[in-house]
């Protein structure tokens, strides 16, 4: 079945430094994939998406491009700020009716300054 | 952009009450919603798919008969957590998926049990 792999946290950066956080994926078809964040005592809110091979989400500085032939879809910025420090949560979904997102268990990222 | 809202956002009850949380969506129709379930420092578990007009789809080892679940429009589904004990303290989390199925989250309800 469908599976998502991330790569386990924390991971703990100083402001300003390049953030990289690897998420690889197992799927049959083509699935769209997603990056979605969570802060503190919140829900979670869509950070990127990218529905087809070597198509680039970006969103608010941070980028992820879909490798099909790598099943991966790294999240990177290259420069983070104290306020990006939250929960990362990649996903991935056949966009079908009744499907739900699965998941990977997330990475922690914090920022100091 | 689409939005999901939850209410309430925290909930205190005490053990052997039930609780219900709503889960609506605000700009766009959701034919169908989800239900899923955040343990601390944990990724989301699904609890159950939930589709207007029929009976929600429980994932294996959630028990129907504790988490009830209704989804009685396209713009609202409810959970239901009955009896509550202190081991479903939780953080609750519903998604609505447009036409397009993309999914959107509310942003989660926080359920104590005493």
């Amino acid at each position: 079945g469908n599976s998502v792999t991330q790569m386990e946290g924390p991971v703990t950066l100083s402001e300003e430094a390049f953030l990289t956080i690897n998420c690889t994926y197992t799927a049959t078809g083509y699935p769209s994939l997603f990056w979605y964040v969570q802060y503190p005592g919140e829900g979670l809110q869509l950070l990127l998406k990218a529905t087809k091979a070597d198509d680039k989400g970006s969103n608010k500085g941070f980028e992820a491009t879909y490798r099909k032939e790598t099943t991966s879809f790294h999240l990177e910025k290259g420069s983070v700020q104290v306020s990006d420090s939250a929960v990362y949560f990649c996903a991935l979904s056949d966009l079908q009716a009744g499907t739900a997102l699965i998941f990977g268990k997330g990475t922690t990222l914090s920022v100091s300054s | 952009g689409a939005v999901v809202s939850q209410h309430p956002s925290r909930v205190i009850c005490k053990s052997g009450t039930s609780v219900k949380i709503e889960c609506r969506s605000l700009d766009f129709q959701a034919t169908t919603m989800f239900w899923y379930r955040q343990f601390p420092k944990q990724s989301l578990m699904l609890m159950a798919t939930s589709n207007e007009g029929s009976k929600a789809t429980y994932e294996q080892g959630v028990e129907k008969d504790k988490f009830l679940i209704n989804h009685a429009s396209l713009t609202l589904s409810t959970l239901t957590v009955t009896s509550a004990h202190p081991e479903d303290s939780s953080f609750y989390i519903c998604s609505a998926s447009n036409p397009a199925y993309e999914q959107y989250f509310g942003p989660g309800t926080r359920l104590t049990v005493t």
